[in-house]
């Protein structure tokens, strides 16, 4: 039982570069979401898809893409890569009732765009 | 839009003190959770609170939730410096599904 897994765990692009960044689960959750964490910032939510077939945006979606690929897997595409998107990335999942949406995060994906 | 706001953002301790860590809104949570982080992994739960006024104990940590449903709080008895780490709270509207609002953080260091 992996929990959630994201790959890959570290990543260094060059301004306009393309990327997907991978993240699945084996809980059998329904939802799934991407956040991404600067210093002094908490996690801020990019994207997110509450079930299998649905995606919606969260706080700071610009610059992103992602696809809900099936239950299991969520992948963030970042199209032409900005110095700005520099960060650490987490993928989580997480099930409704009766968890209270209580999330399991990935040990993450730390991007640096030069 | 809901906001969490925690206090203080940063802690120092020596290792033995007790601390507290705050986590208030203006805005009514359904539920509120705690998560902690260490360094170069994701955010871990450690609780979930839902009843307005509800305590809840972890070892040498106590979770309180506000009788509003707007405020929480974490104490930590006798901190030991494997407690040190990112502590966020994140709370989850009452018409938001299934987001989740989390806090800035408090980054906390407990030293021997």
């Amino acid at each position: 039982n992996a929990g959630v897994t994201q790959t890959p765990k570290f990543q260094v692009l060059k301004t306009g570069q393309s990327m997907t960044l991978q993240c699945a689960q084996d809980m059998n959750h329904n939802s799934m979401y991407w956040y991404r964490q600067d210093p002094g910032m908490g996690l801020r939510l990019i994207y997110y898809s509450a079930s299998e077939g649905t995606t919606d945006k969260g706080e700071v979606p610009n610059g992103y893409n992602v696809s809900r690929l099936n239950k299991r897997e969520f992948s963030l595409r970042l199209e032409s890569a900005a110095p700005s998107q520099t960060s650490v990335y987490f993928c989580a999942s997480s099930e409704a009732w009766p968890f209270y949406n209580e999330q399991f995060f990935g040990p993450g994906t730390r991007l640096t765009v030069l | 839009t809901q906001l969490l706001e925690q206090s203080p953002q940063f802690l120092s301790i020596q290792e033995g003190e007790n601390l507290t860590v705050y986590c208030n809104s203006s805005s009514v949570f359904s539920s509120l959770q705690w998560y902690r982080q260490e360094p170069g992994e994701g955010p871990v739960l450690l609780v979930t609170v839902v009843t307005g006024g509800e305590v809840k104990k972890l070892k040498r940590l106590t979770f309180q939730f506000g009788d509003a449903r707007k405020d929480s709080s974490l104490h930590i008895t006798a901190a030991q410096p494997g407690d040190t780490g990112l502590y966020l709270c994140a709370g989850a509207g009452e018409t938001s599904g299934s987001r989740l609002t989390f806090g800035e953080g408090t980054q906390l260091t407990v030293n021997p």
